[in-house]
């Protein structure tokens, strides 16, 4: 079965600082993964994906990912944190294109002090 | 573009009525739709998916069901709601072809009293 582990329910960084979000992940097949943003009250959005080829993937506002097969991992990372980052952060796995469900973590709240 | 609504935003009901959230996407045809639920430190719980109108699976026993009477519109009702039914409903769709990617609503902040 898939899992998804976010360690670290909470993150602190400074502004400017880098984030490093973290994710490993289980699954019996070569894995579709995803990392999603959600702001106070507000829906899920899609950050960036791994679905096949290159394993370092870039998402909106600065952040980007790797896929490293041998670690299971997927975490996300940003140079320089800014305010407008403090959110909370959830990395979803799939067991590729043929499954209709999304498997999420726990999620990981990020704080960014001036 | 594709759009995803639902209504209400907030919602403040007591044990014991019913409840009735309503989820419309634009903008697209036969997508896949899903009903999660987030409670605090919990992440996202997947209730419902339906591949089609009138083609419900269950994730979970619970209290709750779902309906899609039309292509687009997708329906998490309760006849009874229970304490435990608070929290945080989040609608999503996806491309038949790209299932894996789920695009989400806003959502619903559902509290009972």
């Amino acid at each position: 079965a898939q899992s998804v582990t976010q360690l670290g329910s909470h993150v602190s960084v400074s502004e400017g600082a880098l984030v490093l979000l973290r994710c490993n992940y289980s699954s019996s097949v070569p894995p579709y993964l995803f990392w999603y943003v959600q702001y106070p009250n507000q829906g899920l959005q899609l950050l960036l994906k791994y679905t096949t080829g290159a394993t370092l993937v870039k998402g909106i506002n600065g952040f980007e990912a790797e896929f490293k097969k041998s670690e299971t991992s997927f975490h996300l990372t940003k140079p320089s944190a800014h305010m407008s980052d403090a959110a909370e952060y959830f990395c979803a796995v799939s067991e590729g294109r043929n499954t209709d469900k999304l498997i999420f973590g726990t999620g990981t709240r990020l704080q960014v002090f001036p | 573009s594709q759009t995803i609504h639902q209504w209400p935003a907030t919602l403040v009901q007591p044990v014991g009525s019913p409840l009735s959230l309503e989820c419309t996407v634009e903008g697209t045809s036969n997508p896949n739709l899903y009903w999660y639920r987030q409670a605090a430190g919990r992440g996202l719980q997947l209730l419902f998916y339906s591949v089609g109108i009138g083609q419900i699976s269950s994730e979970v026993p619970q209290n709750l069901s779902a309906s899609r009477p039309q292509d687009r519109q997708f329906i998490l009702s309760s006849k009874k709601l229970l304490l435990s039914d608070s929290g945080f409903y989040l609608c999503a769709w996806s491309r038949l072809a790209e299932r894996y990617e789920q695009y989400f609503g806003p959502g619903t902040r559902l509290t009972v009293t």
